[in-house]
């Protein structure tokens, strides 16, 4: 079945340092791809998502590439901000419109 | 715009008791979905929902009960609370066209529930 890898965390950052969480996947067919983020005692929200090869998401500074040929969909944001704390969930939407989580990677940004 | 909502936001309940999730959503989406999140895991769905009327099960049903008698409304029910039921539970909708995907799943903030 379909199956979504991401690192474990906690990851933990100094602010502006650069930021990249992995994420592979395996699926039958062309998923859409999404990353969603998790703010403390809130819901999941969308943050970035990228339907096809090659696509580019992008939002908020953050960006990930839709790379088919390694099954992979890297999250990557150049300077993070101590907002940028939360934890972030890979997902992948193959048929039948339901998504397959990651396990999430929490990330924590010092000042 | 309220969204997704969900209460309770927090309950504790006792072993064998039941009880019921509430989710309502105000965006006139067709598809509603129900996933639990255990700790340091990601979310698992346990129902969904393609239209009023028409439930379907997830990945993780055993244990849980749906309903959608309208297009806003979408409880889960928890027959014989368990421990290995707690959790937390998220509620999500979307808009789905027959043939045409990818639109985001938008989630409620989530009810936080603990079996005793």
């Amino acid at each position: 079945g379909d199956s979504v890898t991401q690192m474990e965390g906690p990851v933990t950052l100094s602010e502006e340092a650069f930021l990249t969480i992995n994420c592979t996947y395996t699926a039958t067919g062309y998923p859409s791809l999404f990353w969603y983020v998790q703010y403390p005692g809130e819901g999941l929200q969308l943050l970035l998502k990228a339907t096809k090869a090659d696509d580019k998401g992008s939002n908020k500074g953050f960006e990930a590439t839709y790379r088919k040929e390694t099954t992979s969909f890297h999250l990557e944001k150049g300077s993070v901000q101590v907002s940028d704390s939360a934890v972030y969930f890979c997902a992948l939407e193959a048929a039948g419109n339901k998504l397959t989580f990651g396990g999430g990677t929490r990330v924590l940004v010092k000042p | 715009n309220a969204g997704v909502t969900q209460t309770p936001k927090f309950r504790i309940l006792k072993i064998g008791q039941s009880m019921t999730l509430q989710c309502t959503q105000d965006m006139n989406h067709n598809y509603m979905y129900w996933y639990r999140q255990d700790p340091g895991m990601g979310l698992k769905l346990i129902y969904y929902s393609v239209g009023a009327g028409i439930t379907d099960k997830g990945e993780v049903p055993n244990g849980y009960n749906v309903s959608r008698s309208t297009t806003e409304d979408f409880p889960l029910r928890l027959e014989l609370a368990a421990p290995s039921q707690t959790s937390v539970y998220f509620c999500a909708s979307s808009y789905r066209l027959s043939g045409v995907s990818n639109q985001p799943q938008h989630f409620g903030d989530g009810t936080r529930l603990s079996i005793l």
